[in-house]
């Protein structure tokens, strides 16, 4: 089943604003991670954050994580238009295995030149 | 980081006849493999964890019979498609992890169309 929502479902901006898309999910986790998804083609693994972290940098990218509220945020800072794409958070649960991920709904990204 | 191959890339096949899509965990041991099903412009929905040397574990409302899983090996996990039907048309994706907590890798995905 879907652990959350990702709002909003789909976002336009033109190259070199900033991308916020965020998360939220309703149970306990070990690990929050954000994926990115070119059409028709296999996920990427942009960040992983854990439940004690707060927030972590790779990049242009930014996520932060908020526990006590079930969600986290993606930013993606002077956006281009190779990031045009599908972005998916996913949280692993500590009743799971490691690696399995619950999806959140997506976020669909467009940058325009 | 870790590559996890997956092979088909496409398939289109007959209604009512079976497809295996194969997962490869290339430089790394995968003890256990997930399968995921996404359908166009939505999300990742998680079919079943399989795991090597026993039966995989299907989510709830994934039929079984349908889906036949089978881990084999430390590298290798598939998936058959059992008397596929236009409804089984979907994009199929495997992941695995190196090691607990880390990130999971997926492969390409597998475009199946049932005709």
């Amino acid at each position: 089943s879907q652990q959350g929502e990702e709002d909003p479902q789909a976002l336009s901006i033109q190259e070199g604003e900033n991308a916020t898309m965020n998360c939220s999910y309703k149970t306990s986790i070990n690990n929050l991670q954000w994926y990115r998804q070119n059409s028709g083609r296999g996920l990427v693994h942009l960040i992983l954050i854990r439940s004690n972290e707060r927030e972590k940098h790779s990049g242009r990218l930014r996520v932060t994580l908020d526990t006590s509220k079930k969600s986290s945020s993606l930013l993606i800072t002077a956006s281009r238009a190779a990031d045009t794409a599908s972005y998916f958070c996913a949280t692993n649960n500590p009743t799971d295995s490691w690696g399995k991920l619950q999806f959140g709904a997506g976020t669909q990204v467009v940058v325009t030149p | 980081g870790a590559v996890v191959s997956q092979h088909p890339s496409r398939v289109i096949c007959k209604s009512g006849t079976s497809v295996k899509i194969e997962c490869r965990s290339l430089d790394f041991q995968a003890t256990t493999m997930f399968w995921y099903r996404q359908f166009p412009k939505k999300s990742l929905m998680l079919m079943a964890t399989s795991n090597e040397g026993s039966k995989a574990t299907y989510e709830q409302g994934v039929e079984k019979d349908k889906f036949l899983i089978n881990h084999a090996s430390l590298t290798l996990s598939t998936l058959t498609v059992t008397s596929a039907h236009p409804e089984d048309s979907s994009f199929y994706i495997c992941s695995a992890s190196t090691e607990v907590g880390t990130e999971a890798f997926f492969g390409q995905g597998t475009r199946l169309t049932v005709v």
